[in-house]
């Protein structure tokens, strides 16, 4: 069972509004990725971490979207001005790096009225 | 590039069927490939892993080959149950560094009692 814990678990934001999510990795993994997943169950990768270090982020998150993962703190993942198209299910994930096993948080479900 | 192809949206199968989803992947790097399996209102949760070191994996039940001649990753179950109902996502390991997972666009299984 995955030890990665996301919340809040459901988050309703109006359009403009700020959105920030939170995840814990699992003990001892240093890597941690952020996904977006649609209403088409379509995977969108985000960015990813090596303990505090991006690894690599896509062009979408450079600009609304920011995270970090601080030492001795959750991770967090940020929208600065919710977009209807933003609505989705936001998913953490974390791993020992390689292509080693990855494990998911059950996401955060993030609503834009 | 690295891609992964399920062509199988949907699956409906009665209990003790057999079940086969078809899963093939295209990648110029040596693979590493997953199953994860979602249920509604959760996360992937991790339900085998293959490497071309092991090219089978087996877990509670289900069983995934790797076959490097037909870039094949097929995901088979001598008996599905109620409760294995479920997206199933065929997904490959980027090798490249950035560790990514890049996701097959999934196989609804509905078992019927």
């Amino acid at each position: 069972n995955s030890k990665v814990i996301q919340t809040p678990r459901y988050l309703v934001k109006g359009q403009g509004q700020k959105a920030k999510m939170r995840c814990i990795p699992e003990k001892g993994h240093p890597v941690v990725f952020w996904y977006q997943q649609n209403k088409n169950n379509e995977f969108k990768f985000l960015i990813n971490f090596q303990n505090q270090e991006v690894l690599q982020q896509i062009d979408m998150t450079e600009k609304r979207f920011s995270a970090e993962c601080p030492s001795n703190s959750p991770c967090s993942l940020e929208i600065q001005s919710s977009e209807a198209g933003d609505s989705a299910l936001y998913l953490c994930a974390s791993s020992l790096g390689g292509n080693t096993e990855v494990f998911f948080g059950k996401g955060t479900r993030l609503t834009v009225v | 590039g690295d891609s992964v192809t399920q062509m199988q949206g949907q699956v409906t199968l009665s209990e003790d069927d057999f079940l086969f989803i078809n899963c093939t992947y295209s990648t110029t790097w040596y693979p590493t490939l997953f199953w994860y399996v979602q249920y509604p209102g959760e996360g992937p949760q991790l339900l085998l892993k293959v490497t071309t070191a092991n090219n089978k994996g087996i877990s509670r039940g289900f069983e995934a080959t790797y076959d490097k001649r037909t870039t094949s990753f097929h995901l088979q179950k001598a008996s599905v149950q109620e409760s294995d109902s479920a997206v199933y996502y065929c997904v490959l390991g980027d090798p490249s560094g950035s560790w990514q997972l890049i996701f097959g666009s999934g196989t609804q299984l509905t078992v019927m009692p």
